[in-house]
């Protein structure tokens, strides 16, 4: 069935250093790749997203790249700061015309931030 | 507040009782999913509704669990006979067009 790989599953930088996670799919029908950041008892917030027609996306310190061929996509954080610690989540969803809309998510990364 | 809001937020319930829980989505949104997610890992799909319409299950969910969105607002997701298993935080979301769905802050069961 369709999987979601994600690593590392922790992750600790110095704050105003950078911090990338890694995901593999393994549906090359997937076309929309999501990220979430989650705080302890929050809700998963959508913090930025990819289609698979675009290979890069930026919004501020944050960046998504996807490569299609190797069915992997990174989430980049630059100039970290201590309230981006959280646990973040990538996601795969396949394509409108699938008649699926379920999102298949990485089992998470924990990123602290170190003062 | 206009996001997705779930209802009650914590329940704690003995073993083989039955719980229900209850999501209002963003309110022009046609399409609500029910997630579950336990702690470390990332939220697995349970099922999804467009307008009334129950579309798709996970085989996650047992015939312990049922759905329903009967007007095409609301859901409720009911648990019968609850498990020490099914403890869990149990996410709702909604979206409208494309693929983009915005979660509430969850319901967290706890069977004891």
């Amino acid at each position: 069935g369709e999987n979601v790989e994600q690593h590392p599953s922790t992750l600790s930088v110095q704050e105003g250093d950078s911090a990338v996670i890694k995901c593999t799919y393994s549906d090359s029908a997937s076309n929309y790749f999501p990220w979430y950041k989650q705080e302890l008892g929050k809700r998963p917030q959508l913090i930025i997203d990819i289609r698979s027609n675009v290979g890069e996306k930026k919004d501020q310190r944050i960046a998504v790249t996807l490569n299609k061929t190797a069915k992997h996509f990174s989430l980049h954080i630059t100039e970290t700061q201590p309230e981006d610690s959280a646990v973040y989540f990538c996601a795969a969803s396949p394509p409108l015309t699938s008649g699926t809309y379920k999102y298949i998510f990485g089992t998470g990364t924990r990123l602290k931030v170190l003062a | 507040d206009t996001g997705v809001s779930q209802d009650p937020r914590h329940k704690i319930t003995k073993r083989g009782q039955n719980v229900t829980f209850r999501c209002d989505p963003i309110s022009e949104h046609n399409r609500l999913y029910w997630y579950r997610q336990t702690l470390g890992q990332g939220p697995e799909f349970l099922t999804y509704f467009q307008n009334e319409a129950q579309l798709e299950k996970s085989r996650l969910l047992s015939d312990r669990f049922s759905a329903e969105r009967p007007k095409g607002s609301f859901s409720t997701l009911e648990i019968q006979r609850t498990e020490q298993g099914d403890s869990a935080m149990y996410l709702c979301a909604s979206s409208y067009i494309g693929n983009t769905i915005y979660f509430g802050e969850g319901s967290w069961l706890t069977v004891v």
